[in-house]
């Protein structure tokens, strides 16, 4: 069964400030998704990271994978308040199509 | 193009009422996902279709929950009969699961049940 820890669960930041968060993984996985939720909103797609290695890139966000480690980390440069919401990583399982497994979320608070 | 379509997007009802709740994925999506979302347990995947069949349904709580994909554009989610813990934001997804390239799920705005 894959299991997904993100942490830290929440974090308060200020403006201005950089920080990252991390998402283990328990076994091999052949896809890691990063999703943004707002309050009372959907979840949206930002990364996708498909090879040891990778990274991608947007705006002030920077997600890379390291499937060795069985870790994600999605690294916030100089936060901004737009960048409040609730982040998810997702895996699935090397071999099962479609099926992704969710971390329970990461609160990112970005304070003036 | 539209994107993942819900409806309703807010139910109140009753306990012991049917509740239906409906999707429609993206065109030409193969792939459709249902999601439960509460504090106390994040995000579930309750069931999944490819191709109109459902492929996982182990997420489901139990017997009061059922769905449906009659067709490569309509879902359903029914729970009967509704209990106050059945409340939650429910969350359809789709994808077009040819590749692990093409399979980012897109997710519906949500409906918020309340059950009384």
């Amino acid at each position: 069964e894959l299991k997904v820890e993100q942490n830290p669960l929440f974090l308060s930041m200020q403006e201005g400030k950089n920080y990252t968060i991390y998402c283990n993984y328990s076994t091999t996985s052949d896809r890691l998704y990063w999703y943004r939720q707002d309050p009372g909103k959907s979840l949206e797609s930002l990364f996708v990271l498909l090879s040891n290695g990778a990274v991608k890139q947007e705006g002030r966000l920077m997600a890379s994978l390291d499937t060795k480690a069985r870790l994600s980390t999605l690294h916030i440069t100089a936060a901004v308040h737009d960048l409040s919401a609730t982040y998810f990583c997702a895996a699935g399982l090397t071999g099962t199509a479609s099926k992704l497994t969710f971390g329970t979320g990461t609160r990112l608070q970005v304070t003036l | 193009d539209a994107g993942v379509i819900q409806s309703p997007r807010h139910e109140v009802t009753e306990m012991g009422q049917e509740v239906t709740l409906r999707c429609k994925p993206i065109s030409g999506h193969n792939s459709l996902f249902w999601y439960r979302q509460t504090m106390m347990r994040g995000l579930e995947l309750l069931i999944y279709f490819n191709n109109n069949v459902p492929i996982d349904d182990s997420g489901m709580p139990e017997d009061r929950f059922s769905a449906k994909m009659p067709n490569a554009s309509f879902s359903t989610l029914k729970i009967q009969p509704s209990e106050p813990r059945d409340s939650a934001v429910y969350f359809c997804a789709s994808s077009l699961a040819t590749s692990v390239l093409t399979d980012t799920q897109y997710f519906g705005p949500g409906t918020r049940l309340t059950v009384l």
